[in-house]
């Protein structure tokens, strides 16, 4: 069975400083993994993909993330956060072993960017 | 903007009401999910909708009734919901059922149940 596990469920960074959320899966097989981002009252924004092409996978906003398969990790970084990027980040790794896609979730983590 | 549309995006009902949610996708896909999600948490699978057809029901309560009337639309049917049933549903949608793609979220209807 395929799972996702986010290891810290609150960061805190200031404005300006590199973010790190991380991520450890895992998979019986070659995973597709994604980050989502959640902001208040919205719903869940894809921030990137892995389907195993490149193992550092650019996204929008400024965030990337390194699928490591020795390490069955794929954490989100950004160089230098911004006050918009306070949300919910969602890790999320696609089984589709059941016939269809199902997203197995992990638990969350709430990123606050102070001043 | 999201290309995932959801209405109402919020909705206020007793718990004898009748109401329906309501999801649209122009993109052409051909798999669409209903989640609820409760706050603090992340969101839980509900319905799958495969080429129209109801192809997964996660032992959802019959009290949610879904409908797809053509490709492009999800319906979510609510009768007597209980105050446990307040939460934000959330639609998805992904290209084909059984990729590993990812899928497309609208933004949700908040619902209160009083």
């Amino acid at each position: 069975a395929q799972s996702v596990t986010q290891l810290d469920s609150h960061v805190s960074v200031s404005e300006g400083t590199p973010v790190l959320l991380r991520c450890n899966y895992s998979s019986s097989y070659s995973p597709s993994l994604f980050w989502y981002v959640q902001h208040p009252n919205k719903g869940l924004q894809l921030l990137l993909k892995y389907t195993s092409a490149a193992t550092l996978v650019k996204g929008i906003n400024g965030f990337e993330a390194e699928f490591k398969k020795s390490e069955t990790s794929f954490h989100l970084t950004k160089p230098s956060a911004h006050m918009s990027d306070a949300a919910e980040y969602f890790c999320v790794v696609s089984d589709g072993s059941g016939g269809y896609n199902k997203l197995i979730f992990g638990a969350g983590t709430r990123l606050a960017v102070h001043p | 903007d999201t290309e995932v549309t959801q209405t109402p995006k919020h909705l206020v009902m007793g718990m004898t009401n009748k109401k329906s949610l309501k999801c649209e996708q122009h993109m052409g896909h051909r798999a669409m999910y209903w989640y609820k999600q409760k706050a603090k948490k992340p969101p839980e699978l509900m319905f799958v909708y495969s080429y129209e057809k109801l192809s997964i029901n996660e032992s959802v309560p019959s009290r949610f009734s879904p409908e797809c009337p053509n490709s492009s639309l999800l319906n979510l049917h609510l009768h007597a919901l209980q105050p446990e049933d307040s939460a934000l549903y959330l639609c998805a949608s992904s290209q084909e059922p059984g990729d590993r793609q990812p899928q497309h979220f609208g933004d949700g209807t908040r619902l209160s149940i009083l």
